[in-house]
């Protein structure tokens, strides 16, 4: 059964540092990873998706990797603004269930002035 | 614009009713899917549809029903079963569901009066 975890839960930082946000899942059989930004009360956005056969995606700040063997993506925010604060989640979806996202916990990101 | 409209953003239900929130999408996706989320328990999904006319119970449908009459629309209600509905619910759609992006919905709130 898959499962995905995210730590750390909270993370503050002083704007203009650069961050690494994590993702682990359990089962390294994945098409896909995909990171979602939510702002307090809003839906979900789309950051970035990682094909199973890819490494890294890049958008603007934002770097996500993927290490499938080791179950492991990262999301890299470089430059980071009061802005980017945010919960952000990693998900990955189930190919025999509809390709339902089984998510992460989320980590919430305040940025500070 | 392209996207996912849901709506009301606000929802109250008294005890014994039945309510339904709106999910309609313009981007001429397949599959659409209803999650709902809840502090501290992130995003689990209820009830999933990959073509009209059928649609497949998620983890967690018990006191939920669907219909997916038209590929844009997919409404999702929730009945008088539903003994905890207050959360926030998501809907999601994607044409490629493990390979391609799950675009999301604003949400709507319900609450219980």
């Amino acid at each position: 059964k898959q499962e995905v975890t995210q730590i750390p839960a909270a993370l503050s930082v002083p704007e203009g540092e650069n961050l690494v946000l994590n993702c682990s899942f359990t089962d390294s059989a994945i098409y896909n990873l995909q990171w979602f930004r939510q702002d307090p009360g809003k839906g979900l956005t789309s950051l970035l998706l990682i094909q199973s056969s890819q490494r890294e995606q890049t958008s603007g700040r934002l770097n996500a990797s993927l290490d499938k063997s080791s179950g492991r993506s990262t999301l890299y925010i470089a430059a980071s603004q009061p802005g980017d604060s945010a919960t952000y989640l990693c998900a990955v979806p189930i190919y025999n269930q509809g390709g339902k996202l089984i998510f992460g916990q989320g980590t919430e990101l305040s940025v500070k002035p | 614009d392209g996207g996912i409209t849901q709506s009301p953003k606000y929802l109250f239900r008294k005890e014994g009713q039945n309510v339904t929130l709106s999910c309609e999408q313009n981007l001429n996706h397949d599959a659409m899917y209803w999650y709902r989320q809840d502090p501290g328990q992130g995003l689990r999904l209820i009830y999933y549809s990959q073509i009209v006319n059928d649609f497949q119970k998620g983890d967690i449908a018990e006191g939920y029903s669907v219909s997916r009459e038209k590929k844009e629309s997919f409404p999702l209600t929730v009945t008088s079963a539903q003994k905890n509905p207050t959360a926030f619910y998501l809907c999601a759609s994607t044409n490629g569901p493990s390979k391609n992006i799950q675009y999301f919905g604003a949400g709507t709130r319900l609450s219980v009066l």
